[in-house]
């Protein structure tokens, strides 16, 4: 089973310039999620789309915007990336919303702005 | 902000002992959850505990849940140097929308 996949793995960006983190789950899973992790800070949830059809913004999602393309599929588009989202990014998908069911995380998104 | 905080930061310990980390939280809770995460890998699930469950268990993992304190602890025993790893704990903040991480501990088992 694939569970969650994330692409690309590795990216490198210049400031100004746009890019699209893709995600896909294949547990037919009604929740997703982006999360991004940095040094000492945990991770911090930047949108979260708890059924298909609905997106909502979570802790920190200035400079991102999201698109629930369908059930399987969840991207994270950063229209003018800025040093200050070199991050490891992490998508994650669950049966239930919220904390009722376990999240199943992909391997993450490694991005660099400089 | 963060709901859940873990404590010790980082622990190191040699295989064989027990390992004990804990997550204090500030709002009411419906569910709290633990994780596990492998260096440079996505974060795995170890166990979701309901706010009226007390203790869980799975495998050679221990999950406590003291709602009056807003305290869990997570106890690993017989640890072994696989179990290295960020364990973290999530908690939704009484939504049922949103999961919440703490910033993890650092558990490092010493062959």
């Amino acid at each position: 089973n694939a569970g969650v996949t994330q692409t690309p793995k590795f990216q490198v960006l210049k400031t100004g310039q746009s890019m699209t983190l893709q995600c896909a789950q294949d547990m037919n899973h009604n929740s997703m999620y982006w999360y991004r992790q940095d040094p000492g800070m945990g991770l911090r949830l930047i949108y979260y789309s708890a059924s298909e059809g609905t997106t909502d913004k979570g802790e920190v999602p200035n400079g991102y915007n999201v698109s629930r393309l369908n059930k399987r599929e969840f991207s994270l588009r950063l229209e003018s990336a800025a040093p200050s989202q070199t991050s490891v990014y992490f998508c994650a998908s669950s049966e239930d919303p919220g904390g009722r069911s376990p999240l199943h995380f992909g391997n993450g998104t490694r991005l660099t702005v400089t | 902000s963060q709901q859940g905080e873990e404590d010790p930061q980082a622990l190191s310990i040699q295989e064989g002992e027990n390992a004990t980390m804990n997550c204090s939280y500030k709002t009411s809770i419906n569910n709290l959850q633990w994780y596990r995460q492998n260096s440079g890998r996505g974060l795995v699930h170890l166990i979701l505990i309901r706010s009226n469950e007390r203790e869980k268990h799975s495998g050679r993992l221990r999950v406590t849940l003291d709602t009056s304190k807003k305290s869990s602890s997570l106890l690993i025993t017989a640890s072994r140097a696989a179990d290295t790893a960020s364990y973290f704990c999530a908690t939704d903040g009484g939504s049922n929308y949103k999961l919440t991480f703490g910033k993890g501990t650092l558990l490092t088992v010493n062959p």
